[in-house]
């Protein structure tokens, strides 16, 4: 039972535009979200987290906005550039320490 | 360097054969984790290391999935008698272990092909 969506596989986004990548969860205990970014070949590597007391939280290029009564959450990259182009997955976890994954959504960043 | 590193990156075998996947996790990090990301899918939590409590076996997906952790520091995944479906990329991640909600430092995999 997927309990961490994102239902876009992938999204195409123009250098300098915004790119803007969804997440749903179904599960109301999860109460901290992580946005994970993978190369090929390599592992997840983190990039930005929000506790759910907040709504919003930015660092440099990168904001992530909660919406707990959708169990929506969001990642805004603007401006996006090439070398952003990589697969995020989203992940969410409660008063366990399993972090749940969605199924990852792909991005490119065209020139 | 001072990541978390795996071994190997990758590795083939037949079908019914045993692999056995090694994590070096980053020095002074307490909790260690193993996931899989079976190809199209999201990562899958298989088991979880803290100090010296009794691991959480709860994502071991059969009783052919086991792994130590030896010293509190190196982790062992073996897989026995493995199938095809066993094929992924297998992931290690290690954390500092301290209360509250920490992120989770991954390595890069070890992709195991099943044939």
């Amino acid at each position: 039972d997927q309990q961490v969506k994102q239902n876009s596989p992938s999204l195409s986004v123009q250098e300098g535009r915004i790119s803007i990548l969804n997440c749903d969860y179904t599960n109301s205990m999860f109460d901290y979200f992580l946005w994970y970014k993978k190369y090929p070949a390599e592992g997840p590597t983190f990039l930005i987290s929000i506790s759910s007391i907040k709504d919003k939280n930015e660092d440099g290029r990168f904001t992530v906005f909660l919406n707990k009564s959708a169990k929506h959450l969001s990642l805004h990259i603007v401006p996006s550039q090439p070398g952003d182009s990589a697969v995020y997955f989203c992940a969410a976890k409660g008063s366990g320490y399993a972090l749940n994954f969605g199924k990852g959504t792909s991005l490119l960043v065209t020139p | 360097g001072a990541g978390v590193s795996q071994s190997p990156s990758n590795k083939v075998t037949e079908k019914g054969k045993d692999v056995e996947l090694r994590c070096d996790p980053i020095s002074g990090h307490t909790a260690l984790y193993w996931y899989r990301q079976s190809l199209g899918q999201g990562l899958e939590f298989l088991i979880y290391f803290q100090g010296n409590s009794a691991p959480d076996k709860s994502g071991l997906p059969s009783d052919r999935f086991s792994a130590e952790r030896t010293g509190g520091s190196v982790s062992t995944l073996t897989i026995q008698r493995t199938q095809q479906e066993d094929s992924a990329v297998y992931l290690c991640a290690s954390s500092p272990g301290l209360a509250g909600h920490n992120e989770q430092f991954f390595g890069p995999g070890t992709r195991l092909t099943v044939l």
